[in-house]
């Protein structure tokens, strides 16, 4: 079984859509919890940290549902940068951030 | 913005040659890793290094890999012996705390392509 594990994509939207993205992770005792992003071959930056109660940043949400050892990210009003593979990444205490193989989101005009 | 350096950017060499891919973290950081990417694929751990020794290591990191770091601000990754399944992106990155509190900076990456 995958460690993470994400939609596979790609989603291709129109600017000002609203798009989701589901991730899922195989060990529940994995404590913190990331979306990154990453450009075409370029190398991948953190977007966001994903808090328990969820968090907003601007137009993106992240939610976690460790029940269901579940995270989500959610992009409102959808602009052309916003195109780029989105990295769910997770890890336990102490242990190297394990990388999901990402979802491409392709926004146009 | 201080950022992490790598060199080369882009390397080509023969199966069976020894690579070395060098990494500058970022300067007050502790922690460092090498993270690889086949085209395609997901970024996969192989090592993470921390008060000059090895903290953690994947499967992928056999006897074939070696990381140093030499001097104050040199990180290295040493290939011995290249296949050619080792013909992927390279990523370094360092942080400032452990990563289950902390940004990952990374750099840009260095391709390495096995012939």
């Amino acid at each position: 079984r995958k460690e993470v594990e994400q939609d596979p994509g790609p989603f291709n939207v129109p600017e000002g859509a609203t798009v989701a993205f589901n991730c899922t992770y195989s060990n529940s005792a994995s404590q913190s919890f990331f979306w990154y992003r990453q450009d075409c071959r370029k190398e991948p930056k953190l977007l966001m940290s994903v808090y328990s109660s969820g968090n907003e940043d601007g137009r993106f949400t992240a939610q976690l549902n460790r029940a269901s050892q579940y995270i989500s990210l959610l992009i409102r009003d959808s602009k052309l940068s916003d195109s780029a593979t989105y990295l769910c990444v997770v890890n336990q205490a102490g242990t190297a951030l394990i990388f999901g193989k990402g979802t491409t989101l392709s926004v146009s005009s | 913005e201080p950022e992490v350096t790598q060199t080369p950017s882009h390397q080509v060499t023969q199966m069976g040659q020894e690579v070395i891919l060098r990494c500058v973290p970022i300067s007050n950081h502790l922690y460092f890793y090498w993270y690889r990417q086949i085209l395609g694929q997901k970024v996969e751990f192989l090592v993470s290094f921390y008060n000059n020794e090895i903290s953690e290591k994947s499967e992928i990191f056999d006897d074939q890999f070696s990381v140093e770091r030499p001097d104050g601000s040199n990180f290295t990754l040493k290939i011995r012996s290249t296949k050619l399944e080792d013909s992927a992106m390279y990523f370094c990155a360092s942080t400032g705390q452990h990563t289950n509190t902390g940004e990952l900076f990374f750099g840009e990456g260095s391709r390495l392509t096995v012939l």
